[in-house]
């Protein structure tokens, strides 16, 4: 079945480090990515996505690129800040083969981020 | 525009209750989905509603059901509660068209069963 991978964590960077958060998914059709931010104590937000390989999805300096070749969309950010600090998490959603839906949402199982002064 | 809404925000059970989560949509969505995270762990997918049916189900027992009103806001019921349903639920709406793939998220309910 469908599944995302994400890299352990927690991860603790200081501030004005760079961030590279590492995800692979399996997939059999075509399968939409995202990454969603989960600050402490509240729910999802939608951080960015990316519907086709090679799309880049950027939003507040994060970005990941759709790479089909290597099932992969790792998360990035040239310099993180103390506000960053959160649980990302790497998931998919997938529109099977002749259908014009999306389906569920798939979840990796987050990676904890901690940025320090 | 408002944004996915849940009611409670927390709740305490014991187990062998019963218990009512409620979810109103963003604004013009018509699809709601529920997710269950629990501690520590990615959510998973409980069911969807749409046009006031179940159109899909993950892998969860059949004391979870599900509701959708006309109004397309939704309800997640679970029965005879175990210390394992302790989690906080996620509802997410979406609109069920071509090439809309993102689903936006509530605040959750945060479940504690004893």
């Amino acid at each position: 079945g469908n599944s995302v991978t994400q890299m352990e964590g927690p991860v603790t960077l200081s501030e004005e480090a760079f961030l590279t958060i590492n995800c692979t998914y399996t997939a059999t059709g075509y399968p939409s990515l995202f990454w969603y931010v989960q600050y402490p104590g509240e729910g999802l937000q939608l951080l960015l996505k990316a519907t086709k390989a090679d799309d880049k999805g950027s939003n507040k300096g994060f970005e990941a690129t759709y790479r089909k070749e290597t099932t992969s969309f790792h998360l990035e950010k040239g310099s993180v800040q103390v506000s960053d600090s959160a649980v990302y998490f790497c998931a998919l959603s997938e529109r099977e083969f002749q259908k014009t839906s999306y389906d569920k949402v798939i979840f990796g199982p987050g990676t904890s981020l901690s940025v320090i002064p | 525009d408002a944004g996915v809404t849940q009611s409670p925000t927390h709740l305490i059970k014991t187990r062998g209750q019963q218990v009512t989560l409620r979810c109103s949509p963003k604004s013009g969505h018509d699809t709601v989905s529920w997710y269950q995270q629990a501690l520590g762990q990615g959510p998973q997918f409980i069911f969807q509603y749409y046009e006031e049916e179940e159109r899909q189900r993950g892998n969860f027992p059949d004391r979870f059901s599900g509701h959708q009103f006309p109004n397309y806001s939704s309800e997640l019921n679970v029965n005879a509660l175990l210390l394992g349903d302790s989690a906080l639920y996620l509802c997410a709406s979406s609109l069920l068209v071509v090439n809309e793939e993102t689903q936006y998220f509530g605040p959750g309910t945060r479940l504690l069963v004893l």
